[in-house]
């Protein structure tokens, strides 16, 4: 079984553009979630969606955003880039809500310049 | 947010021995407790889970205990080997369904 994929696997941006993120999770797994890791803040929960609605969301201001498709699959998009969101954002999927037994992604590592 | 904290940022151990890895908790109200491995260059992996209703949980070659009088949580490894050589992760769900992550332990096996 393929496990969970994100792309792209690296992203340069500047300061100011969006981007957009995607994660396509572990077939028959509902629930997607974004986590941010960073060296300072280490790892930080951004979302959880199940069947196309957010569940779940972090502390993260509302230039974070994200969605989930019928299929599951899901995009995080960034707008208005800061220099702070420089970082490896990660996905992870699981069968059920919750965060019970998530399987995560090799992640995005984004730079922001 | 809630403090989620490790006591050492790094262990080195000889294969062959056991490892215990150690992380604190502020929230006594979090009912769910998980660890993970982070090799360099990948996401972090599932090692093991536990409730807040049990103290002790079993996998292959690893044991987490928990500790609610004190909050603690440790993560122990039989027999540690080269390829367990990684990051480790503490993580809780307080019942406000906020998961918060530990900041890691840099474990490495000495051949």
């Amino acid at each position: 079984k393929a496990g969970v994929t994100q792309t792209p696997r690296y992203l340069i941006k500047t300061r100011g553009q969006q981007v957009t993120l995607s994660c396509s999770p572990i077939s028959g797994h509902r629930s997607v979630s974004w986590y941010q890791q960073t060296p300072g803040q280490g790892l930080q929960f951004l979302f959880e969606y199940f069947s196309e609605t957010q569940r779940n969301k972090g502390n993260f201001p509302g230039r974070f955003s994200g969605r989930q498709f019928s299929n599951s699959r899901s995009e995080m998009n960034v707008s208005t880039l800061e220099l702070g969101d420089s970082a490896l954002y990660l996905c992870a999927s699981s069968l059920s809500q919750g965060f019970y037994e998530q399987y995560f992604g090799p992640g995005t590592r984004l730079t922001v310049t | 947010g809630e403090s989620v904290g490790l006591h050492l940022p790094t262990l080195s151990v000889q294969e062959g021995d056991n490892s215990i890895i150690n992380c604190a908790y502020s929230n006594s109200a979090s009912d769910y407790f998980i660890w993970y491995k982070q090799e360099s260059g990948k996401g972090p992996q599932f090692i093991i889970d536990i409730r807040s209703n049990m103290d002790k949980r079993q996998g292959q070659r690893v044991t987490v205990l928990l500790n609610k009088t004190v909050k603690h949580l440790s993560l122990q490894i039989a027999a540690t080997q080269p390829g367990d050589s990684a990051v480790y992760f503490c993580a809780e769900k307080d019942t406000g369904n906020q998961f918060y992550f530990g900041t890691g332990t840099s474990l490495t096996v000495i051949p």
